[in-house]
């Protein structure tokens, strides 16, 4: 089975940190994502990678960076944490779909962050 | 990006058959649509995936029409356990790299 680990379930962080959060699969996918889910506004995605170094912004990337250094893991940053990140953020990853078939997401458990 | 909808929430009961229907009117002609489970303070799980017709697993099956406008995800028989948030994802995997657009999902509550 795919697994994909977040680096903490509960995240509390005061108003101006850098805030790393980090997402691990361990079945060799290429691509990865780095999702916000806040209630009545359903998964927004914020930034994906389909490479190591590569990278592309989703529908909400603006207070986010990420870094892809290794396949297998993948950051996403606050550079300074504002009390609106307060939400639920989400990794996910995926192996390229090849001609004809398409992947699956696999998602990790998510991590909880509050801003204060 | 296609962009979906579906229905904010919907109540059954024990044993009955659900149906929930998702619009995609914008769906590309190398789009799947896909669809996901979530239950609280957990992430999305794949239920089921499809490109046209019909699609059938042990979990649920998938109607698609022609003009591929819409979906529907019938989930057999439900029980107290698929009470959760479904979403309907539609995306061009291959080419996008995955970059597709989530609904606002359904919030199905099964009551016994």
């Amino acid at each position: 089975d795919v697994k994909v680990t977040q680096s903490s379930r509960y995240l509390v962080k005061r108003t101006g940190e850098k805030v790393f959060l980090e997402c691990v699969q361990d079945m060799d996918h290429e691509n990865m994502f780095w999702y916000r889910q806040d209630p009545g506004l359903g998964l927004r995605l914020i930034y994906f990678s389909y490479d190591v170094k590569m990278k592309e912004k989703g529908d909400i990337p603006e207070g986010y960076s990420v870094s892809r250094e290794k396949k297998e893991r993948f950051s996403l940053i606050l550079e300074s944490a504002s009390t609106n990140q307060t939400s639920m953020y989400l990794c996910a990853s995926t192996i390229t779909g090849t001609s004809g078939s398409t992947e699956t997401q696999y998602f990790g458990p998510g991590t909880r962050l509050l801003v204060l | 990006l296609a962009k979906t909808t579906q229905p904010i929430s919907m109540d059954s009961y024990e044993g009955q058959e659900v149906n929930i229907t998702c619009s995609h009117n914008n769906i590309a002609t190398n789009d799947y649509i896909t669809w996901y489970q979530q239950f609280p303070s957990q992430g999305p799980r794949f239920i089921i995936q499809g490109y046209k017709t019909k699609v059938t697993n042990e979990v649920a099956s998938l109607f698609i029409p022609a003009d591929r406008k819409s979906s529907t995800l019938s989930l057999p028989r439900v029980s107290l356990s698929d009470t959760a948030v479904y979403y309907c994802l539609v995306g061009d995997i291959n080419t996008n790299a995955g970059k597709s657009t989530f609904g606002d999902g359904t919030t199905l509550t099964v009551k016994p």
